[in-house]
């Protein structure tokens, strides 16, 4: 597609529940990324993928996020025993180049998780 | 305690107004971006600048990196409603790109 894909746009879940967050790079981009937009706060680093290197997980906030990138493409966030905390807009991006100072990064219109 | 400080979080003003919003750091980076997210949307890249006391300007938007690359502000000049939105500043370090918390700018027509 001509940018980057996210699905559900809205996601409401039972507090335990898991959740699972889909992202369309734009084609051809090997470096993609997910953050974390909470009311008042800044982007937070979730992960990043780039081509077929190990991820860099270090943003991930607990051992119960995770993220898969198949393909080098399609990357999923998963979410298990979603806590109320984790209410956020979730954002994927992607850029052609790899992350640098100079990286143009593309964000996705985000997944909105709301847990009840 | 967020590394990048963006100040005024919020601001609102009428339109053909100037404003200036300001991004603050303790820390050096390599460059800075600035974006601008509009609800529902995801942030969308306005300049990245590399250079201490580089000055870029995009039609009515100033953007100044200082001279000892740990601040950068945005000057808007005229404002228009079309310029609502959260404007994100990030820093890169050690290709680590970390993000302000924003601020919400309201142009009133």
């Amino acid at each position: 597609g001509a940018g980057v894909s996210q699905s559900p746009s809205n996601k409401v879940t039972e507090k335990g529940k898991d959740v699972e967050l889909r992202c369309d790079p734009i084609s051809g981009h090997t470096a993609l990324y997910w953050y974390r937009q909470s009311l008042g706060q800044g982007l937070e680093f979730l992960i990043y993928f780039q081509g077929n290197s190990a991820p860099d997980k270090s943003g991930l906030p607990s051992d119960r996020f995770s993220a898969e990138r198949t393909g080098g493409s399609v990357s999923t966030l998963t979410i298990q025993r979603t806590q109320q905390e984790d209410s956020a807009v979730y954002l994927c991006a992607s850029s052609l180049a790899p992350r640098s100072a100079r990286a143009r990064i593309h964000f996705g219109n985000g997944t909105r998780l709301t847990v009840t | 305690t967020q590394l990048l400080e963006q100040s005024p979080q919020f601001l609102s003003i009428q339109e053909g107004e100037n404003l200036t919003v300001y991004c603050n750091s303790s820390s050096v980076f390599s460059s800075l971006q600035w974006y601008r997210q509009e609800p529902g949307e995801g942030p969308v890249l306005l300049v990245t600048v590399v250079t201490g006391g580089e000055v870029k300007k995009l039609k009515r938007l100033t953007f100044q990196f200082g001279d000892a690359r740990k601040d950068s502000s945005l000057h808007i000049t005229a404002a228009q409603p079309g310029d609502t939105g959260l404007y994100l500043c990030a820093g890169a370090r050690n290709n680590d790109m970390r993000f302000g918390a924003g601020t919400r700018l309201t142009v009133k027509p």
